[in-house]
């Protein structure tokens, strides 16, 4: 059965703290990781991984993906509260030509980011 | 463009009753997902679509059931509504050459 873990659950820090949230996984067929980040409503697309080692940045955001250990974290440097928000990371798994793209979801972490 | 949208936005429903929450996308997407969200447990697969015409099951299907009737239109029915179905709901879509899946707003529902 395909598992993705995300580590911590919860976290609240002050502004300007860095935090690091954590994603590892045990799935058949990988093919690419997401992190997504929920506010009120739909959660919104923040990075796609698919090769190992290579970092993605946008802003104080930035992830990585190390296919050997199976896992991915995700930095935000100097946090804002408008990055309270809950973030979800997924991976997409595939059998080839008839894959559906399916995700499989870890819990989220909830972090809050106080003034 | 509106992306992916979803109605109702809220709904409490009574023990038994049955209602049908409607997806629409308007980006020519070929796959289509419905999720539940419950605290604690992410996003679950409830059905998907890789199609107009065809739906499979996804993870947690039972008490669920889904049409794609035209391609930009995704329903999930409920038949019979239990206290367990309370949650929020949410499509998604997706192209074809794509991994990103986009996300609808959610439909919170209430079951009494």
């Amino acid at each position: 059965e395909d598992k993705v873990v995300q580590s911590p659950l919860s976290l609240v820090v002050h502004e300007g703290d860095t935090v690091t949230l954590n994603c590892s996984y045990e799935v058949t067929n990988f093919r690419s990781l997401l992190w997504y980040k929920q506010e009120k409503k739909a959660p919104t697309f923040l990075f796609m991984l698919t090769s190992s080692g290579i970092e993605k940045k946008s802003g104080r955001l930035s992830s990585i993906l190390d296919k050997k250990e199976l896992f991915s974290i995700l930095n935000i440097t100097a946090t804002q509260t408008g990055d309270s928000a809950i973030y979800l990371c997924a991976v997409v798994v595939g059998a080839g030509g008839t894959s559906y793209g399916k995700l499989t979801f870890g819990q989220g972490t909830i972090l809050t980011v106080h003034p | 463009n509106a992306g992916v949208t979803q109605t109702p936005k809220f709904r409490v429903l009574k023990t038994g009753q049955s209602m049908t929450l409607l997806c629409a996308q308007d980006m020519n997407h070929e796959y289509m997902y419905w999720y539940r969200q419950d605290p604690g447990m992410g996003l679950r697969l409830i059905h998907y679509s890789v199609g107009e015409g065809t739906t499979a099951k996804g993870e947690v299907p039972d008490g669920y059931n889904v049409s794609r009737l035209k391609k930009q239109n995704f329903l999930l029915g409920l038949e019979s509504a239990a206290p367990s179905q309370t949650s929020v709901y949410f499509c998604a879509s997706r192209g074809t050459a794509q991994e990103t899946q986009y996300f609808g707003p959610g439909t919170r529902l209430l079951v009494l």
